[in-house]
């Protein structure tokens, strides 16, 4: 069965970098298009960043985050990454990968989701 | 950048019908179809129904949806406790190029 568990999160300083990871199981992770979304605490969903499937270097982000945030994979070990440089406190969040149908059509299968926590 | 626009809360006794709405514009809802997601208190969200109104097998049929122009609905017919939920729809926005999610609604049974 498909599986997303990430990691990675926990407490940094504003200005700080995180790296996060969504390891990929239980499909052909290169074929497909992969997401990651964040959650402030009692918010709502954010759309955060996308990369296309293995092969491809499209990529797109949300306005908040570009120039700060990188996403990308590695398809050999089955594993989305999202680099995260000069953090603020509004990126405080639930983080979670999730994996796009058909690129942007859906988020079929979502990740639990690694806690970020922007404090000094 | 939530530019879809839902209710903030909806709520009925067990048994009754309640409908979510969600207001977009022609560069997202106008063109690209519609995904709603179920957000259960304290876990990760789960797709409900994707393009515009079609449901995963594993999804109760009291759950629909539909679509017309730039906006789109969610019904939930013979309400239980464990709908009890935040609701986010959800689509790509092709002038934007960046997905987009509703502001959420919580569905509450009285």
């Amino acid at each position: 069965q498909v599986q997303l568990v990430e990691s990675g999160g926990g407490v940094v300083q504003p200005g700080r970098s995180l790296r996060l990871s969504c390891a990929a199981s239980g499909f052909t992770f290169s074929n497909f298009a992969m997401h990651w979304v964040r959650q402030a605490p009692g918010k709502g969903l954010e759309w955060v960043a996308a990369i296309a499937y293995a092969g491809s270097t499209e990529s797109h982000y949300a306005d908040s985050v570009r120039g700060r945030f990188t996403i990308f994979r590695d398809s050999s070990k089955n594993t989305l990454y999202l680099q995260m440089n000069s953090l603020r406190r509004e990126d405080t969040a639930v983080y979670y990968c999730a994996r796009g149908y058909n690129w942007h059509e859906r988020f079929d299968f979502w990740g639990q989701g690694t806690l970020v926590t922007v404090s000094s | 950048q939530s530019v879809l626009t839902q209710p903030p809360s909806v709520s009925a006794a067990p048994g009754q019908r309640v409908t979510i709405s969600c207001s977009g514009s022609i560069s997202n809802i106008g063109r690209s179809y519609v995904t709603w997601y179920q957000q259960l208190p304290g876990t990760a969200p789960k797709l409900l129904i994707f393009d515009d109104n079609k449901r995963p097998s594993e999804i109760s049929d009291r759950f629909s949806a539909s679509k017309s122009g730039t906006s789109a609905t969610l019904g939930i017919t013979g309400l239980q406790t464990g709908d009890e939920a935040e609701y986010f729809c959800g689509t790509w926005d092709r002038s934007l190029s960046v997905y987009v999610f509703g502001t959420g609604t919580r569905v509450t049974v009285l």
